[in-house]
């Protein structure tokens, strides 16, 4: 069964520099949400799209933007990239009101 | 805030036994719970989830008990195996337009050995 898949799977980016991570739900889904997890953190909601429009905002930074596309994938991208940013990125994705489904994280390391 | 807590950071149970996993809630609005499963390096996989109109889920070797009114849930594996040896989180959601972001516990580590 096709699952959440998101790219890049690792990536290092230098201070200030910017990032693009992207996410691609299960057909048919109709939501996606974007998690950060820091080391030895609980995943944190950052931001959730239902039909393309964003539904739902959690603790994204400024710098941080999203949008889902009209393929319904998904777009995080983080600008001014801080070494606090450095984590495991979480896509998920569900048919609205069921259980989410993730993906296997974007693991971003900032030098 | 913590709204969703996990208060034993691990566990260690033997093979074949029972492991309890406890999640408490402090947010009355939620009202669906899920548990997940996560190894290192990789995605939460979902598990098991229940809705607040029940108190028991079962499925297979994995059974979630909610009871409402103590704003607790736990998940009973059972028997336990090596393979079930990762990080369980709780999680939570509301009600409603605009309540679809899943509130995580900060997960227990769970070791179940040979």
């Amino acid at each position: 069964a096709a699952g959440v898949i998101q790219s890049p799977r690792h990536l290092i980016k230098e201070k200030r520099e910017t990032a693009t991570l992207k996410c691609y739900p299960i057909p048919r889904h109709d939501t996606v949400y974007w998690y950060q997890q820091g080391p030895g953190q609980d995943p944190q909601f950052l931001i959730s799209f239902y039909e393309k429009m964003q539904s739902d905002k959690g603790s994204i930074p400024d710098r941080f933007s999203a949008q889902q596309f009209s393929d319904y994938h998904s777009e995080l991208n983080m600008s001014s990239l801080e070494l606090g940013d450095s984590a495991l990125y979480f896509c998920a994705s569900s048919f609205v009101n069921t259980e989410a489904f993730f993906g296997q994280g974007t693991r971003l390391t900032v030098v | 805030d913590q709204q969703v807590k996990q208060n034993s950071p691990s566990l260690s149970v033997q093979e074949g036994r029972i492991s309890i996993l406890n999640c408490d809630y402090t947010n009355s609005m939620f009202d669906y719970f899920l548990w997940y499963k996560k190894y290192p390096a990789e995605g939460p996989t979902f598990l098991i989830s229940i809705s607040s109109i029940k108190d028991k889920n079962e499925d297979g070797r994995f059974t979630v008990f909610l009871n409402k009114s103590a704003k607790h849930l736990s998940l009973h594996i059972v028997p336990s195996q090596p393979g079930d040896s990762a990080v369980y989180f709780c999680a939570a959601r509301g009600h409603g337009a605009g309540s679809y972001q899943l509130t995580f516990g900060k997960g227990t580590k769970l070791s179940v050995i040979p």
